[in-house]
């Protein structure tokens, strides 16, 4: 079925580095995807989002690629720090397939262990 | 402004048991979503409900399970008849409004241990 997939499952990255988490999707259809931060004991928290008519999203450290040709999804974390060492997961969602509330299908997730 | 509160944050049970989790959406937010998120993998889609209204519940199990929004009061996900492959983290989320943007805010979670 369709689904949502990560390459890595972990990543360890040393402080001030760069860190790169990336997804792959298998729904052609999926036009939505969010990345989700996940601590320990915690709910997912959002961190970035992109939309199929978009190539590249920037936010505060994040920066979200999306590459359509090869449904894949990277985020990248600049300068990365020991407290975004969390749990990383790409979600995606068919806006324009009806479903346009919260119904999103996660990807397994990433560990990022940040090293002071 | 609190967050998304569901509780309680553990859940312990025996096979055959009831399990009842309680979710309350954030002030002013009248969409729930429920998740399953077993050990290392994903979280899974279970239900969406509206104020007294199931809206898709296409990611719920057919028997045993079931999911509640009253008019009055937290969102219930109730589970009958507990099995130990119930155990689970389950995760509420809310939302002010049916069209998905980065507003879907999540609670803190359910663990649910099956003896």
């Amino acid at each position: 079925g369709e689904s949502v997939g990560l390459h890595l499952p972990t990543l360890s990255v040393q402080e001030g580095d760069n860190s790169i988490i990336n997804c792959a999707y298998s729904n052609s259809a999926s036009d939505y995807f969010i990345w989700y931060k996940q601590e320990s004991g915690k709910g997912p928290q959002f961190i970035i989002d992109i939309r199929s008519n978009m190539d590249k999203r920037q936010g505060q450290r994040v920066t979200v690629l999306l590459n359509k040709t090869v449904k894949h999804l990277s985020l990248q974390i600049a300068a990365t720090q020991p407290g975004d060492s969390a749990v990383y997961f790409c979600a995606e969602n068919m806006v324009g397939g009806g479903t346009s509330y919260g119904k999103l299908t996660f990807g397994q997730g990433t560990i990022l262990t940040v090293h002071p | 402004n609190a967050g998304v509160m569901q509780n309680p944050r553990h859940l312990v049970r025996r096979r055959g048991q009831e399990a009842r989790l309680r979710c309350s959406p954030m002030k002013g937010h009248s969409h729930v979503y429920w998740y399953r998120q077993l050990p290392e993998e994903g979280l899974k889609f279970m239900v969406y409900l509206q104020k007294e209204n199931i809206i898709d519940e296409s990611g719920m199990p057919k028997e045993r399970f079931s999911a509640e929004f009253p008019k009055e009061g937290p969102s219930i996900l109730r589970i009958q008849q507990v099995v130990r492959g119930d155990s689970a983290a389950y995760f509420c989320a809310s939302s002010p409004n049916r069209v998905l943007n980065e507003k879907l805010f999540f609670g803190s979670g359910t663990q649910l241990s099956v003896l």
